[in-house]
């Protein structure tokens, strides 16, 4: 089965706070990627992140990181000093050798003043 | 900006009507996919173009159909349009085949309200 699962369906934060989201996924494949994405209210998806199945390095762009551990099959991602414009939600994603991307349900965050 | 442009950007359908949706896809990309996105739900594949063929299908019935044109731009096509349709539509290019891993973009979506 290929599956994504965000556990944590909104997420409230005080600016300034640091927060992680969560993001575990299921795959039989062996060659597959993982995305993060962001869509604020307008619906559209901003890609964040890609990661290749075979890459376990753990990422910072920014005040944004990743960490991929295929052992635990997670790829979570966390948003350091958060800012009122991170408000958005945010979407782990699977691509899989079928072609297609398997989203999550997606984690609201909402970033308070 | 990604490149990724699609039309219209919302439109009000009556049950039983037929949509077509439009996708401009970024300039060489071959790979075009559509999704289905409900409210509060993740986006859900409809179906993916590669070279004009349809190389993939989600679980939704022949009433979904789609086109990719020679300059790899797209149309979705809904029939026999129900209350349940009604979603954001989403387009989404790429180059490449799955084993390219490139990064995939998404247009601004489609508003379907069906009434």
């Amino acid at each position: 089965a290929q599956k994504v699962t965000q556990a944590q369906t909104e997420i409230s934060v005080v600016e300034k706070e640091d927060v992680t989201l969560d993001c575990v996924y299921e795959t039989r494949d062996t060659t597959y990627y993982l995305f993060w994405y962001k869509q604020p209210p307008s619906g559209e998806l901003v890609f964040l992140i890609r990661r290749n199945s075979f890459d376990e390095q753990n990422e910072i762009s920014g005040r944004y990181s990743w960490n991929f551990q295929k052992s635990t099959s997670s790829f979570n991602f966390t948003i350091t000093a958060s800012q009122v414009v991170d408000s958005a939600v945010y979407f782990c994603v699977l691509y899989n050798q079928g072609g297609k991307l398997i989203f999550g349900q997606g984690t609201e965050l909402s970033v308070k003043p | 900006e990604t490149g990724v442009t699609q039309s219209p950007t919302h439109l009000i359908k009556t049950r039983g009507q037929q949509v077509t949706l439009r996708c401009s896809s970024q300039s060489g990309h071959n790979t075009v996919s559509w999704y289905q996105q409900a409210l509060g739900q993740g986006p859900q594949f409809i179906f993916q173009y590669y070279r004009e063929e349809e190389n993939g299908r989600g679980n939704f019935p022949p009433r979904f159909s789609g086109l990719q044109f020679p300059n790899y731009s797209s149309e979705l096509n809904v029939n026999a349009l129900e209350l349940d349709d009604s979603a954001l539509y989403l387009c989404a290019s790429k180059d490449g085949g799955f084993s390219s891993g490139n990064t995939i973009y998404f247009g601004e979506g489609s508003w379907l309200t069906v009434v």
